[in-house]
């Protein structure tokens, strides 16, 4: 199985100011079509996850536009330009290449 | 706007069978692969399997000997079973909607939580 680490696994951050979440993987994402199918998922408290980010880098309908992906191969970075109270949450790393997928452990957001 | 919805028995006996199914409304079931996906109460995400409108299937290694996902077209419903429960498959049940082309799950049940206890 692909093991995704995500780093920090708490961060404490203050409002407006931004933040950025960091998620590496055991082997290379890149599928034998070309693309990377690395995701990102936002996850309040009591609620299911919700898919911000897909593909590396495309923002999911009704995302914000603060929040923004980037990376390649095995490192991936999530970043939020101007944190808002309403993201607090758990966000997950996920690759979807190869089966099983496989999610980070989770990185808790916090408001200092 | 699809939405999908969990339902099943909240307590399972060890050593028994874990049923659930997903109810899928506000479009079709058809070209796009059902998954169901787990959380321990505290903890983080783990991939159970999915299932294609045809019926193809793909189980995670963990829980393969354990797993078998099926689907029902014509009722706009996939199902989960999990045989021989211990307590370590005490979780929110999720099933959640994968889109092939991007392999990323863009919608999800709200979860149903099962507790294996005696």
């Amino acid at each position: 199985d692909i093991v995704m680490t995500q780093t920090p696994l708490s961060s404490p951050v203050t409002l407006g100011r931004p933040a950025s979440i960091s998620c590496r993987s055991s082997q290379s994402l890149v599928h034998s079509d070309g693309n990377t199918y690395l995701s990102w998922l936002q996850q309040r408290p009591g609620q299911p996850p919700r898919l911000l980010i897909y593909k590396i880098s495309n923002r999911f309908s009704g995302v914000p536009d603060r929040f923004s992906g980037s990376g390649a191969g095995t490192d991936f970075t999530l970043k939020i330009s101007r944190v808002e109270a309403e993201d607090v949450a758990i966000y997950y790393c996920m690759q979807g290449t190869q089966f099983p997928h496989t999610f980070g452990q989770g990185t808790k957001l916090e408001i200092k | 706007q699809v939405q999908l919805q969990e339902s099943g028995p909240g307590l399972v006996k060890p050593s028994e069978t874990l049923s659930l199914t997903c109810t899928v409304s506000g479009g079709s079931i058809s070209s796009y692969y059902w998954s169901w996906i787990r959380q321990p109460p505290g903890k983080g995400l783990e991939w159970i399997g999915y299932i294609f409108y045809s019926g193809n299937t793909n189980y995670n290694p963990s829980l393969k000997s354990r797993v078998t996902i099926s689907i029902d077209t014509s009722k706009n419903q996939f199902s989960l079973k999990l045989r021989s429960v211990t307590t370590a498959d005490t979780a929110v049940y999720y099933c959640a909607r994968v889109r092939s082309i991007t392999a990323a799950v863009d919608a999800w049940g709200q979860g149903t939580l099962v507790t294996v206890s005696s």
